[in-house]
């Protein structure tokens, strides 16, 4: 496909059960992000790769919150033990690592619900 | 750390009458803004960028945003209001490429609601 796409789409666990979100990134792209976004508000920032290499997990909320991107493609955003507080859409968004400004393209997000 | 303020979380217009959606972002260096838009269970698109260049920046769907910087902010418009310009509205800063931050800083967003 020619967009950035997210798996699965929609996701309800218990709380303290593990996740795995995955993300495809656009064929090229080399940076690839994670981003929450909570009810009613913006995106938030969660951590960047260029390639295999995570660059930025500042905006990771705590150790439960693990992301990889082992062969500098396909990403995964693992949550472990998860808690209410992590209900939340988690978009994935990719970019070329050499443009000029950092536009990022946005998949379709994964809908997480913890009950 | 970069921050953006979107003023007014609702803004409710006519079809046919002016789009403002309001932006101000705090940096002492311009940085690169954008504005996205976010349709039901889909995710962002992005409508216009400033990278600086021009400061009037041209978009899609006909909307368009000013950069002035004496305001530190970033307007989005459109002269005339269509019902499927119905959604939410993101501003989003970036630092320079320069820095080697990469994230991308959003506002609240803003819901647009489009009257017949």
């Amino acid at each position: 496909g020619a967009g950035v796409s997210q798996s699965p789409r929609y996701k309800v666990a218990k709380r303290g059960q593990d996740v795995a979100l995955r993300c495809d990134p656009i064929s090229g792209h080399v940076s690839l992000f994670w981003y929450q976004q909570a009810l009613g508000q913006g995106p938030e920032f969660l951590t960047y790769f260029q390639n295999e290499a995570q660059l930025d997990k500042s905006g990771l909320p705590s150790d439960r919150f693990f992301a990889e991107r082992p062969e500098g493609s396909v990403s995964t955003l693992k949550i472990q033990r998860t808690q209410q507080e992590d209900s939340a859409v988690y978009l994935c968004a990719s970019s070329l690592a050499e443009g000029i400004y950092n536009e990022q393209f946005f998949g379709p997000g994964t809908r997480l619900t913890v009950l | 750390a970069q921050s953006v303020t979107q003023l007014g979380s609702h803004v409710s217009v006519s079809e046919g009458a002016l789009v403002l959606l309001r932006c101000n972002y705090s940096s002492s260096v311009p940085p690169y803004l954008f504005w996205y838009v976010q349709y039901p269970n889909q995710g962002l698109q992005l409508l216009l960028k400033y990278t600086s260049a021009a400061t009037l920046v041209k978009g899609i769907n006909g909307f368009e945003a000013e950069f002035k910087k004496s305001e530190t902010s970033f307007h989005l418009t459109k002269p005339s209001a269509h019902m499927s310009d119905a959604a939410e509205y993101f501003c989003a800063v970036s630092d320079r490429m320069d820095t080697g931050r990469r994230a991308l800083t959003f506002g609240s967003g803003t819901r647009l609601q489009v009257q017949p």
